[in-house]
């Protein structure tokens, strides 16, 4: 595609189920990146892909958190047993390499109530 | 990573160049600047990047310090659809992006 695409926009679970979060990154584009976004706040960044190598999972929050990337292509980041302050939006950015411009998604704006 | 210092919050006028400051006393001589800008409710956009000479493209220039503390994205002739929150970061070694944006600054253009 043109651009990198989230799936989905919007998603509301409920406390304590399971959420699996879409990127669809910009083809041919090595690196892949995880950002959290909460109400008023900056991005804070998850886990990075780059090419086969084993994923970057420093900012992680918690065990529930993980994510994978399948074929160096689309990414899903799941987050086990939501709870509330997982509220935020999910933003998944992709680069042709590490240190070049990222291409951010629209996001998923994940509601735990 | 090093960490980066921007003021909260500015504003300019319409026509005028935006001068946005940021601090990164701590950056190391292989970490680079990036910029990105946050329009209300969208993914954040690329602007522009350095590693220790000025740049310029059709967005802005990026100023680097010769001591690289510190440097000024400077948006030329500000419109009123640059208003958005400009971040500042500073990558790890190499340009790897995998580091957490601040709050950033919240560029307010005014007619």
């Amino acid at each position: 595609g043109a651009g990198v695409s989230q799936s989905p926009s919007n998603k509301v679970t409920e406390k304590g189920k399971d959420v699996e979060l879409r990127c669809d990154p910009i083809s041919g584009h090595t690196a892949l990146y995880w950002y959290r976004q909460s109400l008023g706040q900056g991005l804070e960044f998850l886990i990075y892909f780059q090419g086969n190598s084993a994923p970057d999972k420093s900012g992680l929050p918690s065990d529930r958190f993980s994510a994978e990337r399948t074929g160096g292509s689309v990414s899903t980041l799941t987050i086990q047993r939501t709870q509330q302050e997982d509220s935020a939006v999910y933003l998944c950015a992709s680069s042709l390499v590490p240190n070049t411009e990222a291409f951010f998604g629209q996001g998923t704006r994940l509601t735990v109530v | 990573d090093a960490k980066t210092t921007q003021p909260t919050s500015m504003d300019c006028a319409e026509g005028r160049a935006a001068n946005l400051p940021c601090n990164h006393s701590t950056i190391s001589g292989n970490e680079y600047v990036y910029w990105y800008r946050q329009i209300h409710s969208q993914g954040p956009q690329y602007i522009i990047h350095g590693l220790k000479n000025n740049e310029t493209n059709e967005m802005a220039s990026l100023i680097i310090t010769e001591d690289r503390k510190s440097s000024t994205l400077i948006l030329p002739h500000a419109t009123l659809r640059d208003t958005a929150v400009y971040y500042c970061i500073v990558t790890g070694s190499g340009g790897y992006q995998k580091v957490t944006f601040g709050t950033g600054t919240k560029l307010q253009v005014i007619p």
